[in-house]
């Protein structure tokens, strides 16, 4: 069974600061990796994907997330937050032969940026 | 970008009723469709994945009698909360996807059954 792990429920940051939000993922074999942004009452928007090649993998808004197969991480980072970057941020994994190709989500991360 | 449609964003209806939602898919045909709901501060949990011209595959727990999901075509699906209860009350997501394109999400419908 696959699973994804965000371990922290909230992040607090200064605006203007670097913001890393922390996913870890659990999949038999190689993993597409997914970040996605919730807004209230909103649905989710994509921001990035790690299907093959680079580690490092650039996606809007100025997000990029590194894929570390060694630690099977996928950390979303922002060198420079901003307020309007406050939302709450899900990564998630789909296995490469799964059957039916399901998303598997994190629990979401909170992301609060202060001014 | 994929842009995905739902409608309506949000509902509040009497106990008893059935309550239909649409998702499509605006620029893309979508080979397969999701259905997802999300309790406050939560993840979201699939409920079914459809396929186009097929029968929707439910998750365990999920009553597919309740929770009837039609996929007419590449661009429409459609759930449908039959004889609603307050405990139906929730925050409905679609997904859509092409092949083996990242999943696009719709922007949700609240429900609420009073």
């Amino acid at each position: 069974a696959q699973s994804v792990a965000q371990p922290e429920d909230q992040v607090n940051v200064a605006e203007g600061n670097p913001l890393t939000v922390k996913c870890t993922y659990s999949v038999s074999g190689n993993p597409y990796l997914f970040w996605y942004v919730q807004y209230p009452n909103r649905g989710l928007q994509f921001l990035l994907k790690y299907i093959t090649g680079d580690n490092l993998v650039k996606g809007s808004y100025g997000f990029e997330a590194e894929f570390n197969k060694s630690q099977t991480s996928f950390h979303l980072k922002k060198p420079s937050a901003l307020v309007s970057d406050s939302a709450l941020y899900f990564c998630a994994v789909r296995a490469r032969k799964a059957a039916g190709n399901k998303l598997t989500f994190g629990g979401g991360t909170r992301v609060l940026v202060k001014p | 970008g994929a842009v995905v449609s739902q409608h309506p964003s949000w509902v509040i209806c009497k106990s008893g009723t059935s309550v239909k939602i649409e998702c499509r898919s605006l620029d893309f045909q979508a080979t397969t469709m999701f259905w997802y709901r999300q309790f406050p501060k939560q993840s979201l949990m699939l409920m079914a994945t459809s396929n186009e011209g097929s029968k929707a595959t439910y998750e365990q727990g999920v009553e597919k009698d309740k929770f009837l999901i039609n996929h007419a075509s590449l661009t429409l699906s459609t759930l449908t909360v039959t004889s609603a209860h307050p405990e139906d009350s929730s925050f409905y997501i679609c997904s859509a996807r092409a092949g083996l394109q990242p999943q696009h999400f719709g922007d949700g419908t609240r429900l609420s059954i009073l």
